[in-house]
């Protein structure tokens, strides 16, 4: 069965301190997608980074990088020098292919605070 | 203009009236979601549909009617709403063509059901 954890309901940290969300998840599916999804305080649901499951490789994107690693069937996002705008609720998906279309189910979800 | 809209985006009502939420998009996608979020629950899934003639129960659908009027209309509807359906509610799109599934969201609905 799908499952996705977020085990970290809320984290603080200080600006420029690096950060770390986690991520891991459960499927029986050998093909299947990960995303990283941010909600700031305003609301809105932003589309971070997709991943597949057949590339580990890591990403970074500025201060933002992504960790995939199938054999923990972790997916852990690490924002390095932390900022007070990234303070948001940050959300970890899989997504795995039905007939039709795909599934995708979301973790609890990770509040971040970072304080200036 | 964004992509994925929805009204309204603040809503106040009663126990036992009737709801309806409404979704657009001009993205041109065929797929489309209505999930809830709950405070520590995420987003949960509550109908999808994968084109015009096609909708399908999510993981919380009691309660919760849909109607999918064009490819780029999707409605939710609370036929009796009742309090435990105060939550924010998102509108979702993906691509058929997409081979990941990349879900672009609504802004949100805020409903409270006193």
């Amino acid at each position: 069965a799908q499952k996705v954890t977020q085990a970290q309901t809320e984290i603080s940290v200080v600006e420029k301190e690096d950060v770390t969300l986690d991520c891991v998840y459960e499927t029986r599916d050998t093909t299947y997608y990960l995303f990283w999804y941010k909600q700031p305080p305003s609301g809105e649901l932003v589309f971070l980074i997709r991943r597949n499951s057949f590339d580990e490789q890591n990403e970074i994107s500025g201060r933002y990088s992504w960790n995939f690693q199938k054999s923990t069937s972790s997916f852990n996002f690490t924002i390095t020098a932390s900022q007070v705008v990234d303070s948001a609720v940050y959300f970890c998906a899989l997504s795995e292919a039905m007939a039709g279309g795909f599934k995708t189910i979301f973790g609890a979800g990770t509040r971040l605070f970072v304080k200036a | 203009d964004a992509d994925v809209t929805q009204t309204p985006r603040n809503r106040i009502t009663k126990t036992g009236k009737r709801i309806m939420l409404e979704c657009s998009q001009t993205k041109g996608h065929d797929r489309m979601y209505w999930y809830r979020q709950d405070p520590g629950l995420g987003l949960r899934l509550i109908y999808y549909s994968f084109d015009v003639k096609d909708i399908n129960k999510g993981e919380i659908s009691d309660g919760y009617s849909v109607s999918r009027q064009a490819q780029a209309k999707f409605s939710l509807s609370l036929e009796s709403a009742i309090p435990n359906q105060t939550a924010l509610y998102f509108c979702a799109t993906s691509d058929y063509g997409s081979t990941t599934d990349t879900q672009y969201f609504g802004p949100g609905t805020r409903l409270t059901v006193l």
